[in-house]
């Protein structure tokens, strides 16, 4: 297993502004997922980063306005940026570790409001 | 279509219930199936993991594979207040991300 730290657990920003949200794992991990939960729907994939190379988006979803970092095996960034209130959601991230593929873990979230 | 279906819910049951969730799927590639249990303000855990078809248990727990009917279940016995969450399905090729279901809010009244 792994325990990944998310923060900020919960903010309220301003449309138009920027977020970044940080996640720390305890290992070293190779893959890095962040995850979209809105209301009542199911994760939504946003992007898979692996460290070193450029994060891979899922449709819908670009760089622009989802700016992902993975600097080492243990932390990345996902930026929400240039924020509507349609961003409200939950972000999620997520690890994959060995054994079953893609098995995921997740951190607790961020909720993020946008006024 | 989407890939996978999942009931919403909710779904209320006495404690001491047995409880039956489930997930239908189109993919018929799909080899690895998953349920997550996420706790209100928390991130999803992994409840119980399956590979292909068949029965495993856990405990209370009991997860089902079908993959002739490309349907899955989760069991729960003598539920508890503390089952009270929402259950994701999920699942995934294999070498592909998990494709998760919309998750069902299950509360248990004790």
């Amino acid at each position: 297993s792994a325990v990944i730290s998310q923060k900020p657990s919960r903010d309220i920003c301003q449309r138009g502004t920027s977020l970044t949200i940080q996640c720390q794992v305890d290992s070293q991990v190779t893959m890095m997922f962040w995850y979209r939960q809105q209301p009542g729907q199911s994760l939504t994939l946003i992007a898979t980063a692996n460290q070193g190379s450029e994060a891979t988006y899922e449709s819908g979803f670009v760089i622009d306005k989802f700016p992902i970092s993975r600097p080492n095996l243990t932390f990345s960034t996902l930026t929400v940026s240039n924020m509507s209130p349609e961003d409200s959601s939950i972000y999620l991230c997520s690890v994959e570790t060995g054994g079953v593929p893609y098995q995921a873990f997740f951190g607790q979230g961020t909720r993020l409001t946008v006024v | 279509q989407k890939e996978v279906e999942q009931d919403p819910g909710p779904l209320s049951v006495p404690e001491g219930a047995i409880v039956s969730l489930n997930c239908t799927y189109s993919n018929s590639a799909f080899q690895y199936f998953m349920w997550y249990r996420q706790y209100s303000r928390k991130g999803p855990e992994l409840l119980m993991y399956t590979y292909s078809s068949g029965n495993k248990e856990d405990g209370r727990f009991t997860a089902q594979v079908d993959k002739s009917s490309k349907y899955i279940s989760l069991f729960i016995r003598d539920s508890q207040p503390s089952d009270s969450a929402t259950y994701l399905c999920a699942m995934s090729e294999g070498g592909t991300p998990l494709v998760f279901g919309k998750g069902t809010r299950l509360s248990v009244i004790a």
